[in-house]
């Protein structure tokens, strides 16, 4: 079946760092791909999504694209600050309208001043 | 943007007795919502997909009897965990996409269950 493979956590990085959350994905089919953010206490936000092969989504400086070719969709962000700080959950949506959403394991990211 | 409300927030039970949790749509209807269960450090799993009018379609392994969902109007989706055990014991999310097939879905803050 479907299944996201998300870099480990947790990490932690300071201010202004460049910041790279691996994501691999395994699906049949055409899935789109998804980047959503757990602030805490706050449910799941989406964050970022892409629906076909090469397409980047981007929002709030953070980028990904969707790399069919080694079946990835790594998150960056060229200068992170302290209020990034957030569980980064991967996910994939599987294609002929199908609406379940399978997620990575999520990745802690904690950014000091 | 849409908003889905979770309520309780955080609940503690006694072994044995039964826990209902309410997810809304507070500013659209959803005929389908998501209900997904998150252990410590873990990914969210589906558990199942909660149809507004008819019955819930589960996910392989969970324990329908166990996990009652009931889809009663448009805005309202409640999952019961009947007879709690601690091995119950977990974070329950909601989510909601705002129209049928879109592909975006809304999620609640989350329920956080703990069985004494």
């Amino acid at each position: 079946g479907d299944s996201v493979t998300q870099m480990e956590g947790p990490v932690t990085l300071s201010e202004e760092a460049f910041l790279t959350i691996n994501c691999t994905y395994t699906a049949t089919g055409y899935p789109s791909l998804f980047w959503y953010v757990q602030y805490p206490g706050e449910g799941l936000q989406l964050l970022l999504k892409a629906t076909k092969a090469d397409d980047k989504g981007s929002n709030k400086g953070f980028e990904a694209t969707y790399r069919k070719e080694t079946t990835s969709f790594h998150l960056e962000k060229g200068s992170v600050q302290v209020s990034d700080s957030a569980v980064y959950f991967c996910a994939l949506r599987g294609g002929q309208g199908a609406q379940k959403l399978v997620f990575g394991q999520g990745t802690r990211l904690t950014i000091n001043p | 943007g849409a908003v889905v409300s979770q309520h309780p927030s955080w609940v503690i039970c006694k072994s044995g007795t039964s826990v209902k949790i309410e997810c809304r749509s507070l500013d659209f209807q959803a005929t389908t919502m998501f209900w997904y269960r998150q252990f410590p450090k873990q990914s969210l799993m589906l558990m199942a997909t909660s149809n507004e009018g008819s019955k819930a379609t589960y996910e392989q392994g969970v324990e329908k009897d166990k996990f009652l969902i009931n889809h009663a109007s448009l805005t309202l989706s409640t999952l019961t965990v009947t007879s709690a055990h601690p091995e119950d014991s977990s974070f329950y999310i909601c989510s909601a996409p705002t129209r049928q097939g879109e592909n975006i879905q809304y999620f609640g803050a989350g329920t956080r269950l703990s069985v004494l």
